[in-house]
């Protein structure tokens, strides 16, 4: 098993261009989770799903957009970049109805906007 | 105030020392409590879960207090690979949202 996997690792972007990342799990997990990581401010929910076809707003949702097409993707996109968004992106999944919710993540995609 | 609070260090230690950790949480209602190890420019990794009767796995200990809403991690014979942030995570408003503490690093020098 890959676990969760993300697409692309790295990327430089200009000011006002648009890009998606793209996130898999292959453990069948009911829920999905894009973070962002920056330097003192640990990690903050962007947005996430809990399930197949719904999405919701987390902490810091402006500036991007979400799909949960199919159960194993979900996909982040940034519509027009900007500098605030150069960040780590983590990307997670995790098991749904239980106490014990244990998030995996994927290995990040560091983005640079210029 | 912040919804997990750790103090970011560095802690600075030798081998085979022992060090502790602490966090506070905010939210009286969480239910789930973790910490997570995450090495320099890698994904963040469950180190282990923590019970309110305290647990231990190995050299690692993690105790619970929910009356002051505090979590702890204890590292005994502390190994240069333990070097790494180690973020102090609870359960938010909805029981499958996690908090994410901001860490703490710990270096271990020979």
């Amino acid at each position: 098993n890959a676990g969760v996997t993300q697409t692309p690792k790295f990327r430089v972007l200009k000011t006002g261009q648009s890009m998606t990342l793209l996130c898999a799990q292959d453990m069948n997990h009911e829920y999905m989770y894009w973070y962002r990581q920056d330097p003192g401010m640990g990690l903050r929910l962007i947005h996430y799903s809990v399930g197949e076809g719904t999405t919701a707003k987390g902490e810091v949702p402006d500036g991007y957009n979400v799909s949960r097409l199919k159960k194993q993707n979900f996909l982040l996109g940034l519509e027009s970049a900007a500098p605030s968004q150069t960040s780590v992106y983590f990307c997670a999944s995790g098991t749904s109805g239980s106490s014990y919710n244990e998030q995996f993540f994927g290995p990040g995609t560091r983005l640079t906007v210029l | 105030r912040k919804e997990v609070e750790q103090d970011p260090g560095p802690f600075n230690v030798p081998e085979g020392a022992t060090v502790a950790f602490n966090c506070t949480y905010s939210n009286s209602a969480s239910q789930s409590f973790f910490w997570y190890r995450q090495d320099c420019r890698k994904e963040p990794k469950l180190l282990m879960s923590v019970y309110s009767s305290g647990n231990e796995d190995g050299r690692f200990t993690a105790q619970l207090n929910r009356a002051s809403q505090y979590i702890s991690l204890l590292i005994r014979d502390s190994k240069l690979s333990d070097s790494a942030t180690y973020l102090c995570v609870v359960n938010g408003p909805s029981s499958y949202k996690l908090i994410f503490g901001s860490g703490t690093r710990l270096l271990v020098r020979p």
